[in-house]
């Protein structure tokens, strides 16, 4: 069955570095997704993308974040500058057909920014 | 705005118990309904899905049934099993569009054989 891989699967860096989470959503897909859980908080929705443009952003998502899809397979988040309070688990996810058809999610990048 | 909030966990039952882990929500109008499921190291999957009132959701012997009149997604199962532990999410979309899931917390579910 086709999945959402994404990498690295952990990610430590340092404070104000900027760093890219990497997702490769499945093939079909037209939807795009980014979400995170900070330990012990609920999964939080960052960003959808469609047709090649941000569909929706949410309050989290400000300037120092990005998304992008560079090419026909990856979808990318950046984070600018990043901070203590960016540390957590990043889940990508893909749809068919927009939020009421199955999200298909990655495994998960957990980054730690020290 | 919208919120999803579900029972505190973990959960610990014994195999073949009933399981019913409890989820509200607030939203206005009527939202879409979901439950997802994270199995140890892989990515949140649908479980299984409402779209109006009094629509029951179910697979894999999972149910759960829209509750308009109590805000209330609850999901059950009558005969849980140890490779149904995992991580159980309630969420909703919003009824007036877009494109985001709205999460509750997660309920950390251990099924001992």
């Amino acid at each position: 069955e086709p999945e959402v891989t994404q990498t690295p699967s952990h990610q430590v860096t340092q404070m104000g570095q900027e760093v890219i989470l990497r997702c490769v959503p499945i093939s079909n897909h037209l939807y795009f997704y980014w979400y995170r859980q900070i330990l012990g908080q609920k999964v939080e929705f960052l960003v959808s993308f469609y047709n090649n443009e941000i569909s929706e952003k949410s309050e989290i998502f400000d300037d120092q974040f990005s998304v992008e899809r560079p090419d026909g397979s990856n979808f990318t988040l950046k984070i600018r500058s990043t901070k203590l309070e960016d540390s957590a688990m990043y889940f990508c996810a893909s749809s068919e057909q927009g939020v009421n058809s199955p999200l298909h999610f990655g495994n998960g990048t957990r980054l730690t920014v020290t | 705005g919208d919120s999803v909030t579900q029972m505190e966990g973990p959960v610990t039952l014994s195999e073949e118990a009933f399981l019913t882990i409890n989820c509200t929500y607030t939203a206005t109008g009527y939202p879409s309904l979901f439950w997802y499921v994270q199995y140890p190291g892989e990515g949140l999957q649908l479980l299984l899905k409402a779209t109006k009132a009094d629509d029951k959701g179910s697979n894999k012997g999972f149910e759960a049934t829209y509750r308009k009149e109590t805000t209330s997604f609850h999901l059950e199962k009558g005969s849980v099993q140890v490779s149904d532990s995992a991580v159980y999410f309630c969420a909703l979309s919003a009824p007036r569009g877009g494109s985001r899931l709205t999460f509750g917390e997660g309920t950390q579910l251990t099924v001992n054989p």
